[in-house]
């Protein structure tokens, strides 16, 4: 079962408001990740988590907070974003070690008005 | 710094025809190499990945790497008009979670 499953698939909000991403893996994966895609583009790299631990953090505003509750799960906690940063979120899975295939959820399509 | 080229497209075929599409990197180091599908609006699906120089078959589809040049490629054969999509080729090294992406081509198979 090769699935990562997102929600919310859409989710509009507001300059102001906090929101979260959710994200969940069955595959027995112990790396996870979020991405950043804007139209056109290849998806950009935000956070890896590794056995449930922050590995990399590719410089991200603060605006973004990322969290790992457990090995199934990934959050993304968004305040105050901007217009920006309105994008497609994606949040990929893979066996920890970085040389393994790495495979998408769906996607969260965020818009910030 | 890791840099992933892709033949610049779009690429358009006729249907049943072989889409060749090709990918260069610039890291020596580099281990694992992916293809994935992207269809417009939605994410990225891994089609397929390649870790040992030569030929690897799925299906329609065929990977092909060549790490003394520094290429890979995906060859789909007998292309579908349900190939249309954008194909990202993505290239990772050891012990580093990061992958690096091209840019993307995007093919069209016309009926």
């Amino acid at each position: 079962d090769t699935e990562v499953t997102q929600t919310p698939k859409h989710l509009v909000m507001g300059m102001t408001n906090k929101k979260s991403l959710k994200c969940e893996q069955h595959m027995g994966h112990r790396a996870m990740y979020w991405y950043k895609q804007k139209a056109k583009k290849p998806p950009e790299l935000m956070f890896v988590y590794s056995y449930e631990k922050l590995s990399i953090n590719e410089s991200v505003p603060s605006r973004f907070s990322p969290e790992c509750p457990n090995s199934s799960l990934l959050n993304l906690h968004l305040h105050a974003l901007q217009p920006e940063d309105s994008a497609l979120y994606l949040c990929a899975s893979s066996q920890p070690g970085g040389v393994y295939e790495q495979y998408f959820g769906p996607g969260t399509r965020l818009t910030v008005t | 710094q890791k840099e992933v080229e892709q033949n610049s497209g779009p690429l358009s075929v006729p249907e049943g025809a072989i889409a060749s599409l090709n990918c260069t990197y610039s890291d020596r180091g580099s281990q694992s190499f992916f293809w994935y599908r992207q269809y417009s609006g939605k994410s990225p699906e891994l089609i397929m990945f390649i870790y040992s120089n030569g030929d690897k078959e799925d299906g329609r589809f065929t990977a092909q790497l060549n790490k003394a040049s520094q290429y890979v490629s995906l060859l789909i054969r007998d292309s579908q008009p349900s190939d249309s999509a954008t194909y990202l080729c993505a290239v990772n090294t050891d012990a580093d979670y990061k992958l690096s992406f091209g840019a993307g081509t995007t093919v069209t198979v016309r009926a």
